[in-house]
């Protein structure tokens, strides 16, 4: 099976503008989680996903907004963006509706904030 | 305050030895615990899982050990290799966090020839 895919793979937007990444989970896979990975706070998570319903959700600003559709695709958007938006953000999957499964990250999609 | 720690500094060491990292929390009741693996510039790799009712769960060389009443768990890479230089993360899922993962910081491991 394909793993886990995120595109774009870079971005560089201004501050002020919004983006949206977007994430594929593995085939099968229906729970997509978000996470934002920075040198200074390490992996945080943003959100879960699981058949188009937000179960989970982190402490970040609600900036911060995802959305899941029919096919288990995800996608995050960041509004008004900040210079301390700068991250990697991480998509991962898991196979199963349970909780504290094994999940599969994606290679990330790498954001900079100027 | 809630809190899940694992040693800042670099672990060196030599190739054939056992590597042994430790991941500490605070404030938790932790359904399960989780190891992950990052090499620079990719997303974490799943390693091992284990519950809160388990003492110790063993993969390869790999092994990890869940000790509730210390709130902490070890992870160990028996005869190690420099394939296995990368950082290693530890990772919590409180109860009814579904897939909510709260992570440390990591272990950057370096083993050498």
């Amino acid at each position: 099976k394909a793993g886990v895919t995120q595109t774009p793979r870079y971005l560089i937007k201004t501050r002020g503008q919004q983006v949206t990444l977007s994430c594929s989970p593995i085939s099968g896979h229906r729970s997509v989680s978000w996470y934002q990975q920075t040198p200074g706070q390490g992996l945080q998570f943003l959100f879960e996903y699981f058949s188009e319903t937000q179960r989970n959700k982190g402490n970040f600003p609600g900036r911060f907004s995802g959305r899941q559709f029919s096919n288990s695709r995800s996608e995050m958007n960041v509004s008004t963006l900040e210079l301390g938006d700068s991250a990697l953000y991480l998509c991962a999957s898991s196979e199963q509706p349970g909780q504290g499964l094994e999940q599969y990250f994606g290679p990330g999609t790498r954001l900079t904030v100027t | 305050s809630q809190k899940i720690e694992q040693n800042s500094e670099a672990l060196n060491i030599q190739e054939g030895k056992t590597a042994t990292l430790t991941c500490n929390y605070t404030n938790y009741s932790p359904a399960y615990l989780q190891w992950y693996r990052q090499d620079p510039g990719r997303g974490p790799v799943f390693l091992l899982l284990i519950r809160e009712n388990e003492k110790e769960k063993r993969k390869e060389r790999l092994k990890v050990t869940f000790d509730s009443t210390l709130k902490q768990s070890l992870f160990h890479i028996t005869a190690s290799q420099p394939a296995d230089s990368a950082t290693y993360l530890c990772a919590l899922v409180p109860s009814g966090g579904y897939n909510k993962l709260i992570f440390g910081a990591g272990t950057r491991l370096a083993v050498h020839p």
